[in-house]
């Protein structure tokens, strides 16, 4: 079975921290995505990934960064946090070759920014 | 971007009913990939079911069937003899055919299912 693991269930952050959000998969994926959750708007694209140090802007990139310097990994990063980055942050991964693949997704970190 | 609308907030299903949540869509390509994922109270998203625009025969999976229209831009999911099992959030999903797009999904804003015994 594919398994994509997220680095915290919850995460309770400060305003100003700098935070790190890791995503793992085992299936050698190309594509990874970052996706947020909030009620009422559903799931969001971040960031996503083709490949190694690739990288593509979503629809609400702004407050984030990411990096993938390795296959299996994908972090967001949430450079000086606030408070309305909170939210639930979901992982997913997908083969690259066809759109119609399967996009797996990790248990998700629920983060607050206090 | 593709916009994908699910009117339906909250369903309610007795057990062994059916139920059938709506979704439409907003895209001027020809080809895409539709898809409906299940959020169980535990959070992790799987895949019910997906259908290929290019296919016209509609997609089952044991008791999830979908009613693809694609002139109407309509997807919408039934699923049969529901079971207490069902209860989740339910999100409808496109995703572009073009890999310029990265394969992103775009989802609506989810319809949360309740069973009722």
């Amino acid at each position: 079975d594919v398994k994509v693991t997220q680095s915290s269930r919850y995460l309770v952050k400060r305003t100003g921290e700098k935070v790190f959000l890791e995503c793992v998969q085992d299936m050698d994926h190309e594509n990874m995505f970052w996706y947020r959750q909030d009620p009422g708007l559903g799931l969001r694209l971040i960031y996503f990934s083709y490949d190694v140090k690739m990288k593509e802007k979503g629809d609400i990139p702004e407050g984030y960064s990411v990096s993938r310097e390795k296959k299996e990994r994908f972090s967001l990063i949430l450079e000086s946090a606030s408070t309305n980055q909170t939210s639930m942050y979901l992982c997913a991964s997908s083969f690259l070759e066809t759109g119609a693949d399967t996009q797996y997704f990790g248990p998700g970190t629920r983060l607050t920014v206090l | 971007a593709q916009t994908v609308t699910q009117s339906q907030p909250e369903m309610s299903v007795q057990e062994a009913e059916t139920v059938t949540l709506s979704c439409t869509y907003d895209t001027s390509e020809s080809d895409y990939y539709l898809f409906w994922y299940k959020q169980p109270p535990s959070r992790q998203m799987i895949l019910v079911i997906r259908q290929e625009a290019y296919k016209q025969q509609n997609a089952t999976e044991n008791r999830f069937s979908v009613n693809f229209q694609k002139a109407a831009k309509s997807f919408s999911l039934k699923i049969s003899d529901s079971q207490l099992g069902d209860a989740a959030m339910y999100f409808c999903a496109y995703r572009s055919a073009d890999s310029n797009s990265g394969y992103a999904l775009n989802f609506g804003k989810g319809t949360s299912l309740l069973v009722t015994p």
